[in-house]
């Protein structure tokens, strides 16, 4: 979607455990994103990044972290202190088109389930 | 944290009918309006948006009606189509004053159009 890849689609995580939701754009967009989907409520900012090697978080940080190494990739970690990890993970990344301003595309999606 | 609220939670149209979303927000210093389309298992994908210098736009059988002084706006979707089924986000952001991408989004309204 719109060349951002995600993967896994699906990923399943064991108590305890902490796994990697990968995220890559071709785009050359500096900014990018991850937003948590649950059911109800809408999508909620996790962490950004504007720019290489810089990230900040975002309204519900806890329990996740990122790392911003490479413009193209944006990984996030959903650790085991996060408690409730069920969701729809998304990435995203922003960008200017000439003559629309600036917008912002999505990944498909992860969907992350606590067997 | 500044809301943005989306009602209602789900709609049901017939085909050919109207369907109307709106969305009301708190932070007045928002300047940009987006409206988001998702289909199941995938990321959003922008709609159509408006600023709030002008009260209505339209691209096809898509509007958004925008009240200032009343901090909401809605969107309507003229001669709804089964295809027009999906969940649709608002959001609002300051674009000018902060990563583009940090939208307060609203809750989602799962619309389904009937043949």
């Amino acid at each position: 979607d719109g060349g951002i890849t995600q993967s896994p689609k699906y990923l399943f995580r064991k108590e305890g455990q902490n796994v990697t939701l990968s995220c890559e754009q071709n785009l050359n967009h500096d900014a990018m994103y991850w937003y948590r989907q649950d059911p109800g409520q809408g999508l909620r900012l996790i962490y950004y990044s504007q720019i290489v090697n810089d990230f900040q978080k975002g309204d519900i940080a806890e329990g996740y972290s990122v790392s911003r190494e490479k413009k193209e990739s944006f990984p996030l970690t959903v650790t085991s202190a996060q408690k409730n990890p069920t969701a729809f993970y998304l990435c995203a990344s922003s960008g200017r088109i000439r003559g629309q301003g600036e917008k912002l595309f999505f990944g498909s999606g992860t969907q992350l389930s606590v067997l | 944290q500044q809301q943005v609220k989306q009602s209602p939670q789900s709609l049901i149209v017939q085909k050919g009918g109207i369907s109307i979303i709106n969305c009301a927000y708190e932070n007045t210093a928002f300047d940009y309006f987006p409206w988001y389309q998702q289909f199941p298992g995938k990321g959003p994908a922008l709609l159509i948006a408006i600023r709030p210098d002008v009260s209505e736009k339209k691209e096809g059988r898509f509007t958004i009606s925008f009240n200032k002084s009343a901090k909401q706006f809605s969107l309507h979707i003229m001669d709804s189509q089964p295809g027009d089924s999906a969940t649709y986000f608002c959001a609002g952001i300051n674009a000018g004053g902060t990563s583009y991408g940090k939208l307060t989004f609203g809750q989602g309204t799962i619309l389904t159009v009937h043949p």
